[in-house]
């Protein structure tokens, strides 16, 4: 199992540009996370799905969409990237246990 | 929102020391979880916690769930230069079954 994997690992935009990080997971997870790390803030929670079909807002939404057409599946979009959205984005699935497991990360500077 | 404070934000401390750290809430949890991550990757889950009281061993690594509910600590024994990283504590708040709350992080470095 590769786990959950996410691509881009880095990505330079300009304000106003839009991009779609990309996520999976191939451990058959409901549950799937978008977070955020800044420094000094820890992770944020950004939008979640606990299955396909459904997402929800978590702390920090603002300026991202999402979507889960498949289990699979749950890419982030940045529609107009602003500076304050330069940061390290991290997915992340669960199962039926606590345990999430966390991709390597995509690291986005918003010039 | 809810908002975990951890501390010591960062510590220094010599190889086959021993370390402690703590996480506190200002409101109940009912699970408390710690991770690490190392530099450059996603974090990692060491410990569960699931009961007030509870004391859990990993390894050289012990964690507690305050009698209180709102902190729980994390003690790492003899410590290795694996050991650098961040540690985050974490858990669901109130009412929720899966939306994870992290703390800030303690930042440790182990020199030889």
């Amino acid at each position: 199992n590769a786990g959950v994997t996410q691509t881009p690992k880095f990505q330079v935009l300009k304000t106003g540009q839009s991009m779609t990080l990309q996520c999976a997971q191939d451990m058959n997870h409901e549950y799937m996370s978008w977070y955020r790390q800044d420094p000094g803030m820890g992770l944020r929670l950004i939008h979640y799905s606990v299955g396909a079909g459904i997402t929800d807002q978590g702390e920090v939404p603002n300026g991202y969409n999402v979507s889960r057409s498949t289990t699979e599946d749950f890419p982030l979009r940045l529609l107009s990237a602003a500076p304050s959205q330069t940061s390290v984005y991290f997915c992340a699935s669960k199962g039926y246990q606590e345990t999430q497991y966390f991709g390597p990360g995509t690291r986005l500077l918003v010039l | 929102g809810q908002q975990l404070n951890q501390s010591p934000q960062s510590m220094f401390i010599q190889e086959g020391e021993d370390v402690s750290m703590n996480c506190t809430s200002s409101s109940i949890f009912n699970t408390w979880l710690w991770y690490k991550q190392d530099p450059g990757e996603g974090p990692v889950l060491l410990i569960a916690l699931y009961k007030a009281g509870e004391l859990t061993s990993n390894g050289r690594l012990t964690a507690q769930f305050g009698i209180t509910r709102k902190d729980s600590f994390l003690n790492i024994s003899a410590s290795i230069p694996s050991d650098v990283g961040i540690y985050f504590c974490a858990g669901p708040p109130p009412g929720t079954a899966s939306k994870l709350t992290f703390g800030t992080g303690t930042r440790l470095q182990v020199t030889l």
